[in-house]
């Protein structure tokens, strides 16, 4: 079993609608969870990270986390054209140098 | 020049060549990264540098060799490659190691091995 699940999509949605971005994962030891912004040919950057459960809110952007079913969401409210990219889910423990990242989806918004 | 920056973005290499990957980061992070990723897999951390000493080697194959001369470059010298070492290799820097929301990525080395 992996230890990080990410559907690759790719999920194409209208502009303005609702994204709903998710990973599961195995590993109960995971503590911060991070969601990446890919696009094409550049490196990820850092969209948002939480530590343990809850949600975590930044504009347009919500991120939740429910360790007790071990399911990480992204949420993008009023999805922008801009927004197309691929996003990666990424997980550590409280110790340890070792990130694990999911495949990663790709999304387009299409204007 | 800001952030992290690799060199070259593009790289086609033989089976039986030598070449090198570059990164700088120019943010005073002390902890720098290598990852390889490749189509429809998550990304595969390679190396792990704190303070230009490795802490992390993920069972890389020796024909991957990494190198770390002070704490803003960071180089992956590559020889006798297989074709499946074909993929996106990603240097990133942090902080310092263990801190997951400061980790900032350059734009990769696009890597062909023919």
């Amino acid at each position: 079993q992996k230890e990080v699940e990410q559907d690759p999509g790719p999920l194409s949605v209208p502009e303005g609608a609702i994204v709903s971005l998710n990973c599961t994962y195995s590993n109960s030891a995971f503590q911060y969870f991070m969601w990446y912004r890919q696009y094409s040919r550049k490196g990820p950057e850092l969209l948002m990270y939480t530590y343990s459960s809850g949600n975590k809110e930044d504009g347009r952007f919500t991120a939740q986390v429910d360790k007790s079913s071990k399911y990480i969401s992204l949420f993008i409210r009023d999805s922008q054209p801009s927004d197309s990219a691929t996003y990666l889910c990424a997980m550590l423990p409280n110790t340890g140098n070792q990130f694990y990242f999911g495949t990663g989806t790709s999304l387009t918004v299409i204007p | 020049e800001t952030g992290v920056t690799q060199t070259p973005r593009h790289l086609v290499m033989g089976m039986t060549n030598k070449k090198s990957l570059k990164c700088e980061q120019h943010l005073g992070h002390n902890a720098m990264y290598w990852y390889k990723q490749s189509a429809k897999k998550p990304l595969e951390l390679m190396f792990v540098y704190s303070l230009e000493e490795r802490v992390e080697n993920n069972s890389v194959p020796s024909r991957f060799s990494p190198e770390c001369p002070n704490s803003s470059h960071l180089f992956l010298h590559l020889h006798t490659l297989q074709p499946e070492d074909s993929a996106l290799y990603l240097c990133a820097s942090s902080q310092a190691v263990g801190q997951p929301y400061e980790q900032y990525f350059g734009p990769g080395t696009r890597l062909t091995v023919t």
